[in-house]
């Protein structure tokens, strides 16, 4: 069955980066492209950016641009979220979710369980 | 970007009755090339991720109950709950996809009363 399994909580200082992973198992790696979204306490959820799985190719949200990095490792059928110049506002629950189709534009049809990302002095 | 909104924030509703969320687009997310909506339907239970129940605003995703119902086209979208049950209080967020940033609306909180 497909599953998508992230690292462990982290904590970090103003102005630091962090790295998550998200492991995929299952299906082909190669053939879905990952988002990863992000929810802030009480707010909606919020889509970061993506990377196709098969070439590396990713696009990001303007929001980010400039401090986020979405990589992956074929190899161990792992993709990285990145993200630097961390701030309190990126204090927020980070997921991986897979492309569901095909089809350039598509659902998240399966996530991780999610990565708590806390930012504080 | 497309700015989603729902309605209601929240709502209450009685085992077995009827549940209905509105969803609104900024812009169409409606594709005229192909026919479809792209607007997706999500399901998020307390400390667990989103779970994708329905896409192109009305296609069901595998293993979601047949009560869980979308419908509506380019602006305006409504997900419907039959009979509610018990497992079913959540908070439900609609999602475009038709264009990036892919954005969620603001999320309803669903209860039982």
């Amino acid at each position: 069955q497909v599953q998508l399994v992230q690292s462990g909580t982290e904590v970090k200082k103003p102005g630091a980066s962090v790295k998550v992973s998200c492991k995929a198992s299952g299906y082909t790696f190669t053939n879905y492209a990952m988002h990863w979204v992000r929810q802030a306490p009480g707010q909606r959820l919020e889509w970061m950016g993506w990377i196709n799985a098969a070439n590396g190719y990713t696009k990001y949200s303007q929001t980010f641009q400039g401090r986020l990095t979405i990589t992956r490792d074929t190899s161990a059928n792992t993709v990285f979220m990145e993200l630097s110049s961390l701030g309190s506002e990126d204090t927020a629950v980070y997921y991986c979710a897979r492309k569901a189709f095909s089809e350039w534009l598509s659902p998240f049809d399966y996530w991780g369980q999610g990565t708590q990302v806390t930012v504080s002095s | 970007d497309i700015v989603m909104t729902q309605s209601p924030d929240s709502l209450t509703v009685s085992l077995g009755e009827r549940a209905t969320i509105n969803c609104k687009s900024s812009q169409s997310v409606f594709y005229n090339s192909n026919q479809k909506n792209y607007l997706g339907w999500y399901q998020q239970k307390p400390g667990q991720p989103p779970k994708l129940l329905i896409y192109w605003a009305s296609n069901r995703q595998s293993g979601v109950p047949d009560r869980f119902s979308g419908s509506g086209s380019g602006t305006d979208f409504t997900l419907t709950i039959s009979s509610l049950q018990a497992e079913d209080v959540a908070v439900y967020y609609c999602q475009q996809y038709h264009s990036t940033p892919f954005t969620f609306g603001p999320g309803t909180k669903l209860e039982i009363k």
